[in-house]
């Protein structure tokens, strides 16, 4: 079975640019997870979605960064005018239901020039 | 401020030796898990392990959790060049939102 599918893997962007991240979760998997994960430190989350609901995006800068999971299978993530501070890796996740084993992507690497 | 955190930014070890990967956390939790990230890869899942339960075993892991204290340790036994990766333990508080809660991470090398 698929895991967890993220593209692009890379993108290279201008400050001002904006970019969407894809993610398509592991099939019937009802939780997915968006993280931003900083060069050097752990993974922390932005957002996550209970089938298409948010559940919580308290840690979504609201201004420029968006997630929808419009029928509750896939997911995009999107940055409206990239800053330098964006730059990390973001990493899907999905999981069925809470405290269950989380499944991660191997994420996509922004570069903010 | 981070609510998790690995104690060490990195160790090295050679092939077949032992090596434990401690954790300290800042509040109370429902549950701790480990993950494992190597290079270019997402984090991957070793142990979950309760706030009811002080150790859990997965092959050639060993995890322990100390409520009291509010630490957490992760034992690798006969470690191999593969288990060359970032440690990270992550949390889950008992109150408020459901998040995991990441600690920095250890890197671990593990030499011929």
């Amino acid at each position: 079975e698929a895991g967890v599918t993220q593209s692009p893997r890379y993108a290279v962007l201008q400050e001002g640019q904006a970019v969407s991240f894809w993610c398509d979760p592991i099939s019937g998997h009802d939780t997915l997870y968006w993280y931003q994960q900083p060069r050097d430190q752990g993974p922390q989350l932005l957002v996550y979605f209970r089938d298409e609901a948010v559940i919580d995006n308290s840690q979504l800068p609201s201004d420029r960064f968006s997630a929808v999971r419009p029928k509750g299978t896939n997911s995009t993530l999107k940055i409206q005018s990239a800053k330098q501070g964006d730059t990390a890796t973001y990493l899907c996740a999905s999981s069925l239901g809470l405290n269950t084993e989380v499944f991660f992507g191997k994420g996509t690497r922004l570069t903010v020039v | 401020s981070q609510l998790a955190e690995e104690n060490l930014w990195a160790l090295s070890v050679h092939e077949g030796e032992s090596v434990t990967v401690n954790c300290s956390y800042k509040t109370s939790i429902t549950a701790l898990q480990w993950y494992r990230q190597k290079s270019g890869e997402g984090p991957a899942q070793l142990i979950l392990i309760r706030s009811n339960e002080r150790e859990k075993r997965n092959g050639r892991l060993r995890a322990t959790l100390d409520t009291s204290s509010q630490s957490s340790s992760l034992s690798i036994t006969a470690t191999r060049c593969e288990d060359t990766a970032v440690y990270f333990c992550a949390t889950v508080a008992s109150s408020g939102s459901w998040q995991l809660i990441f600690g920095s991470g250890t890197q671990l090398t593990v030499m011929p």
